[in-house]
């Protein structure tokens, strides 16, 4: 079965500390995956996603994530942590079953907490 | 351009109660999606459609009932609200084209509260 994991509830980092937000995954044959941001009492935004070709992705907000097939994990990274990177983040594989449409499976999330 | 809308933005019912989500995007995505956040669990999905015309059920559609009016137009139907489906409803919709890049894009959400 496909599944995505995020290890931590919670993250907390100190402003302008790298910081980093894991993740590993468990799909039959080759993954498509994504990292999306929620807000406070807002929908979640799309971030980045890896679907083939360079193994660091680069997205939105100076986030990027290193795809590592022998781990099997998608870390979200970024060199230097802002205040209002403090969020809910979401790692997510698509469900290759339906083919018809991109149903993902989320992971339960991390929230990111960057201290001043 | 709106993106993802949705309607109400919160809802009180009372056990027993009826009530339909209502969701409209404007990028003229194929595909609509249906989910529901919990504390904890992150997002499950309840129903979705891959095109106007077609449903299909995800991973908790017990209790719910959903309808694709139109491209555009993708409704969630509670026919008998439990306190167990008090949460945040989230829709979302994708391109789907061969090719295209299957990220979601979600609407602001629905809280919801069943007593």
């Amino acid at each position: 079965a496909q599944s995505v994991a995020q290890p931590e509830d919670q993250v907390n980092v100190a402003e302008g500390n790298p910081l980093t937000v894991k993740c590993t995954y468990s799909v039959s044959g080759n993954p498509y995956l994504f990292w999306y941001v929620q807000y406070p009492n807002r929908g979640l935004q799309f971030l980045l996603k890896y679907i083939t070709g360079d193994n660091l992705v680069k997205g939105s907000y100076g986030f990027e994530a290193e795809f590592n097939k022998s781990q099997t994990s998608f870390h979200l990274k970024k060199p230097s942590a802002l205040v209002s990177d403090s969020a809910l983040y979401f790692c997510a594989v698509r469900d290759i079953r339906y083919s018809s449409a991109s149903k993902i499976i989320f992971g339960s999330g991390t929230r990111l907490s960057i201290r001043p | 351009n709106a993106g993802v809308t949705q309607t109400p933005k919160f809802q009180v019912l009372k056990t027993g109660q009826s009530m339909t989500l209502q969701c409209a995007q404007d990028m003229n995505h194929n595909s609509m999606y249906w989910y529901r956040q919990d504390p904890g669990m992150g997002l499950r999905l309840i129903y979705y459609s891959a095109s106007e015309g077609t449903t299909d059920k995800g991973e908790v559609p017990n209790g719910y009932n959903v309808s694709r009016l139109n491209k555009r137009e993708f409704s969630l139907r509670l026919e008998s609200a439990a306190p167990s489906q008090t949460s945040v409803y989230f829709c979302a919709s994708s391109p789907d084209v061969a090719g295209a890049s299957y990220e979601q894009y979600f609407g602001p959400g629905t809280r919801l509260t069943v007593t």
